[in-house]
């Protein structure tokens, strides 16, 4: 299957602080990518859409200025957490799809901690 | 949106034993998956199945469109078995965004 890479696995950050996350499809190319967070014993929530080259596309009650998600290419899209609070601990997924097929991948996540 | 129910939540098995899982939805869909988290978080593709039937080697899947659900099936469960199975459907019409389930916690026991 395809191969989705996520960096770094496991970030501290300082309360105030911003961490960026980045999400790599390795074997091909993602027009789009998904960005998920999961609180513990919890399941997967879809936060938004990225989309190469255009904005991307928040669910309802995800603040968009706080989590600023860039797709600049084929094969990348950040994630970046500003400003990061204790509440945004949390385990954050990507995930994305090989063009017309459509069964969808997943990094690896990324363990956030704000202390 | 469409709602993803998952039974059961938890599941004690002994190691040898078979298990049925399921997972139902709300709406039509065009996109059904099967996910394993193992303990580090990592979802593993178990299977593509948004009709039909699949097998791979002691796990097996069927969804039933028509009727809005699907099962997934572990015959002889090892210890490595355990952790967090998912269903996720993505609607018809819904652009491909995944929507998980509530998730079934597998514990296989020696």
């Amino acid at each position: 299957g395809a191969v989705v890479s996520q960096h770094p696995s496991r970030v501290i950050c300082k309360s105030g602080t911003s961490v960026k996350i980045e999400c790599r499809s390795l074997d091909f190319q993602a027009t789009t990518m998904f960005w998920y967070r999961q609180f513990p014993k919890q399941s997967l929530m879809l936060m938004a859409t990225s989309n190469e080259g255009s904005k991307a596309t928040y669910e309802q009650g995800v603040e968009k200025d706080k989590f600023l998600i860039n797709h600049a290419s084929l094969t990348l899209s950040t994630l970046t957490v500003t400003s990061a609070h204790p509440e945004d601990s949390s385990f954050y997924i990507c995930s994305a799809r090989d063009g017309g097929l459509p069964e969808a991948f997943f990094g690896q996540g990324t363990r956030l901690t704000v202390v | 949106g469409i709602q993803v129910e998952q039974s059961p939540p938890d599941l004690i098995l002994q190691e040898g034993a078979n298990s049925t899982l399921r997972c139902n939805f709300s709406d039509s869909v065009n996109n059904l998956q099967w996910f394993h988290q193992n303990p580090w978080g990592q979802l593993i593709n178990l299977f593509y199945i948004p009709s039909g039937t699949k097998q791979n080697g002691r796990l097996s899947a069927t969804t039933v469109a028509t009727e809005r659900y699907s099962l997934l099936y572990i015959s002889s469960s090892q210890t490595t078995d355990s952790g967090v199975y998912f269903c996720a459907v993505a609607r018809t019409g819904g652009g491909n965004k995944l929507t998980f389930g509530t998730g079934t916690q597998l514990k296989v026991e020696l």
